[in-house]
């Protein structure tokens, strides 16, 4: 049973557009969004992160959006560069209930110059 | 600098065979993690631990065995490795169960 779900699997953008990657998740208890970013033959590193209790969430370039009536949110990246090409992953947890992270299967980007 | 470090960082083995996977963290973490990571399916939890001398099963552990004898150090064991084990695999550490995680840089296993 898949949880976490993300969209697409793989998106190309021009260099300067915005990307956007989406994700969903089925439990009501998760309220904890961290996004992680892993670039070829490296582990995934915490890129940005959101509690439900915010709509929005802003570092640099990155913004995630959070509906959380429809238990959605989508990552931003304006000014895509090359240097963004990476897979993403979204991740859900219930910030102090005890769940375990879970991750989504992760969206691959890549950025053309 | 805190750290997660694996190794081997790539390892070859034959079926059958027994293979140990290393993990160490600096992070003073008390949750470790292995996950691997094949394509398509994202990061898959096999193990975890809350703290040493405790070892948990994840979504995926048949086949693997998890050992933590100390804060710092977390393994995976494969006692009979098969060609289907061949993946990326990855420790990870948090403070909590549900906190952010810090990755180690993978060891990819071939089961030949």
């Amino acid at each position: 049973q898949q949880q976490v779900r993300q969209s697409p699997q793989s998106l190309t953008v021009w260099e300067g557009e915005t990307a956007i990657l989406n994700c969903s998740y089925e439990n009501s208890a998760f309220d904890y969004f961290p996004w992680y970013q892993q670039f070829p033959g490296e582990g995934p590193a915490l890129l940005i992160s959101i509690l439900s209790v915010s709509d929005k969430k802003e570092d640099g370039r990155f913004t995630i959006f959070f509906n959380k009536r429809e238990k959605k949110l989508s990552l931003h990246i304006a000014d895509s560069q090359p240097g963004d090409s990476a897979t993403y992953f979204c991740a859900a947890s219930a910030w102090g209930g005890g769940y375990k992270v879970v991750f989504g299967s992760g969206t691959r980007l890549l950025v053309s110059p | 600098e805190a750290a997660v470090t694996q190794s081997p960082r790539n390892k070859v083995a034959v079926t059958g065979g027994k293979v140990t996977l290393s993990c160490n963290q600096t992070n003073n973490h008390n949750n470790m993690y292995w996950y691997r990571q094949d394509t398509g399916h994202g990061l898959r939890l096999i193990h975890y631990s809350y703290g040493a001398g405790s070892t948990e099963k994840g979504d995926i552990p048949d086949g693997y065995k998890a050992s933590r004898p100390s804060q710092e150090n977390f393994s995976l064991i494969l006692e009979l490795a098969t060609p289907s084990q061949t993946s990326v695999y990855f420790c990870a550490s948090g403070e909590q169960a549900n906190s952010d995680y810090t990755f180690g840089s993978g060891t990819r296993l071939l089961v030949i």
